[in-house]
C-alpha cells in the first residue's frame, strides 16, 4: 500500500536556527511529492513541489526539499526559522494519479 | 494566482437540516476538484474526487447520499450535505486541479475550508 509518513508530530526550534520537518513515501513509479502549511482554522497553503529534475527544490517563504531517492525521503528546510513559520505541515504525495495521500501532519513551533 | 475560495467559512445548522458549501476556483479552470473532511488535529480525510461534468468518485465507506457533489462547471464545486447530525461537524476543504502557470496541471490547490456544526 502506498503511504507518505511524517514521523515527528511536532518539531520545536529556536527563531533563526535552522529547521527540518521530516517526510518519507512508499509510492509507486516516480512519486509526486508536495509540501502544504495550514494555520489555524485555514485550508492548505502549497509551499512546493518535486515533480522531475533537481533534487533540491526551493518554494515559497524561503522553504526548500530535497528529494532523496535512495532514502525515500523528501523533508523541509529552511535555513533560519521565524515564529511566523509555527503551523502545521503537511507532506503528500501520489504516483500521477492526482489523489494525493497524505501524512499525518507535524506542528511546527518556533520559539523565540 | 491559483486561489479557491469556499463559502460560507463557518456555519451552524440544526440536526436533521441540509447545508451546502460552495468551493471556487477563482482564477484557473478546475478540470478536478476534491472535498475532505478534517477532524481536529488529525489529517485531511478525501471523500470525494470530482471531474467538471462528471459524477462524483466517493472514497470507500463515504455515504453519497449524504454527501451530494456537484461539479457543474470549471470553477464551481458544491458539497451538499443532507439531514446534517452532529456526527457531521468537522472542517470541511475543498482543493481544485487544473493547469495554472505555477503549478502546472499536477498540483492541487486547497480553499480555506467550512467548519460545520450541527445542532
Amino acid at each position: 500500500a502506498q503511504s507518505v509518513a511524517q514521523p515527528e508530530d511536532q518539531v520545536n526550534v529556536a527563531e533563526g536556527n535552522p529547521l527540518t520537518v521530516k517526510c518519507t513515501y512508499s509510492v509507486s513509479g516516480n512519486p509526486y511529492l508536495f509540501w502544504y502549511v495550514q494555520y489555524p482554522n485555514r485550508g492548505l497553503q502549497f509551499l512546493l513541489k518535486y515533480i522531475t529534475g533537481d533534487n533540491l527544490v526551493k518554494g515559497s517563504y524561503g522553504f526548500e526539499a530535497e528529494f532523496n531517492k535512495s532514502q525515500t525521503s523528501f523533508h523541509l528546510k529552511k535555513p533560519s526559522a521565524l515564529v511566523s513559520d509555527s503551523a502545521l505541515y503537511f507532506c503528500a504525495g501520489t504516483s500521477g494519479t492526482y489523489k494525493y495521500i497524505f501524512g499525518t501532519g507535524t506542528r511546527l513551533k518556533v520559539l523565540a | 494566482g491559483a486561489v479557491v475560495s469556499q463559502h460560507p467559512s463557518w456555519v451552524i445548522c440544526k440536526s436533521g437540516t441540509s447545508v451546502k458549501i460552495e468551493c471556487r476556483s477563482l482564477d484557473f479552470q478546475a478540470t478536478t476538484m476534491f472535498w475532505y473532511r478534517q477532524f481536529p488535529k488529525q489529517s485531511l480525510m478525501l471523500m470525494a474526487t470530482s471531474n467538471e461534468g462528471s459524477k462524483a468518485t466517493y472514497e470507500q465507506g463515504v455515504e453519497k447520499d449524504k454527501f451530494l457533489i456537484n461539479h457543474a462547471s470549471l470553477t464551481l464545486s458544491t458539497l451538499t450535505v443532507t439531514s446534517a447530525h452532529p456526527e457531521d461537524s468537522s472542517f470541511y476543504i475543498c482543493s481544485a486541479r487544473g493547469w495554472t502557470e505555477g503549478g502546472g496541471t499536477d498540483t492541487q490547490y486547497f480553499g480555506p475550508g467550512t467548519r460545520l456544526t450541527v445542532l
